[in-house]
């Protein structure tokens, strides 16, 4: 069965500190990863896909396939960054995607 | 990105009516259309996938008589809540992707149903 876990509910941090999401899974296959972001009143969008491999807002995030994660990073946070994050899933073959709990970041000024 | 818009972002029922819900992309083709629940503070849950012209797939656990899904074009699925009761009151989110293996996936901005 697939899993995806974002321990941490909500995360605040300071304007200019670095910003770790964590996301770990659970998948007996090949997943892709994704990371999905939803800014206030507005609708879940793209942030980014481990098979693309680029950096989307400062936002990075590798997958480890030996500790299973795909934690996203940013180095400097920004108040415009805070927002509800959600880490995806897709199975090998499959349509649909599986989502974490989501973490709501805080940016403090 | 391509836009995908739901209707109506939210709507007040009665218990034992019937809800419909929209979801249309507006700038391709959606050949597979995801409905999604969500509880407050939760993930978005899977309900069901469908391709146009073919009945849907349900996740386990959902009822499909009672979570009606339609996608009869390449721009419009619905989903109809029959005979709604209280406990279907959630937030629902569509999600539509074209063909290809690699096609993003586009959300709707999801619609608040409140059953009373």
């Amino acid at each position: 069965a697939q899993r995806v876990t974002q321990p941490e509910k909500l995360l605040s941090v300071f304007k200019g500190a670095p910003v770790e999401l964590k996301c770990n899974y659970s998948y007996s296959g090949s997943p892709e990863l994704f990371w999905y972001v939803q800014y206030s009143r507005q609708r879940l969008q793209l942030l980014l896909r481990h098979i693309s491999r680029e950096s989307i807002k400062g936002f990075t995030a590798d997958l480890n396939k030996g500790e299973t994660s795909f934690h996203l990073k940013k180095p400097f946070a920004q108040e415009e960054d805070s927002a509800m994050y959600y880490c995806a899933l897709k199975g090998t073959g499959a349509n649909n995607l599986f989502f974490g709990t989501g973490t709501r970041l805080t940016v403090i000024p | 990105g391509a836009v995908v818009s739901q209707h109506p972002s939210r709507v007040i029922c009665k218990s034992g009516t019937s809800v419909k819900i929209e979801c249309r992309s507006l700038d391709f083709q959606a050949t597979t259309m995801f409905w999604y629940r969500q509880f407050p503070k939760q993930s978005l849950m899977l309900m069901a996938t469908s391709n146009e012209g073919s009945k849907a797939t349900y996740e386990q656990g959902v009822e499909k008589d009672k979570f009606l899904i339609n996608h009869a074009s390449l721009t419009l699925s619905t989903l109809t809540v029959t005979s709604a009761h209280p406990e279907d009151s959630s937030f629902y989110i569509c999600s539509a992707r074209a063909a290809g293996p690699n096609t993003e996936a586009f959300f709707g901005q999801g619609t608040r149903l409140t059953v009373v």
